[in-house]
């Protein structure tokens, strides 16, 4: 059974700096999603990252997958405090797709 | 083009009634999903339905059902509520199932609220 890990779970950080958010998977993935999710909100679709190496952008986000390591990032540039949200990665295959347990991200003025 | 649509928005039941959410894709998608989302367990997936029939399901217990129509329109029903289904119901469709490489759009969602 796919098990997907993000960290951090929580994090606050001051607008105009860099940070990652991390998406570590248990077993072998066959692509890796992120989404974005604002309060009372349903989610986003941000990336779908399909091979190994794979980068897209998008503004100020970034994703990236390396499937050898098992890891996905998100990456945020330049932070401002429209990207305040929950962010989660899903991963998965044909048996099925598995969140994980989402990133917090407050962005502070 | 329209987006995934859910109904109700937002419902509220006593233990042990049953509940039925609905859930109409976009034009043209085959495939439903429907997810779970409490603070506690996060997103959990439920089960997947493509071309009326289920293709894969979560570790939920029996109470949770579904079905597709031949429109694609999805139903989920939980009989016997308990306290700890009180949740955001998430659908999600997308072009085809799951195990091809296509996106998954997600409904508005149903709270649902169990007293």
């Amino acid at each position: 059974e796919l098990k997907v890990e993000q960290n951090p779970l929580f994090l606050s950080m001051q607008e105009g700096k860099n940070y990652t958010i991390y998406c570590n998977y248990s077993t072998t993935s066959d692509r890796l999603y992120w989404y974005r999710q604002d309060p009372g909100k349903s989610l986003e679709s941000l990336f779908v990252l399909l091979s190994n190496g794979a980068v897209k952008q998008e503004g100020r986000l970034m994703a990236s997958l390396d499937t050898k390591a098992r890891l996905s990032t998100l990456h945020i540039t330049a932070a401002v405090h429209d990207l305040s949200a929950t962010y989660f990665c899903k991963g998965g295959g044909a048996d099925g797709l598995t969140f994980g347990k989402g990133t917090h991200l407050i962005i502070q003025p | 083009k329209a987006g995934v649509t859910q109904t109700p928005r937002y419902l509220i039941k006593t233990r042990g009634q049953q509940v039925t959410l609905s859930c109409s894709p976009i034009s043209g998608h085959r495939s439903v999903s429907w997810y779970q989302q409490t603070p506690g367990q996060g997103l959990q997936f439920l089960f997947e339905y493509f071309s009326e029939t289920q293709r894969n399901k979560g570790n939920f217990p029996g109470r949770f059902s579904g079905r597709q129509f031949s429109n694609s329109r999805s139903e989920m029903n939980v009989s016997t509520l308990e306290l700890g289904d009180s949740a955001l119901y998430l659908c999600a469709s997308s072009l085809v199932g799951t195990g091809n490489f296509y996106e998954q759009y997600f409904g508005p969602g149903t709270r649902l609220t169990v007293t």
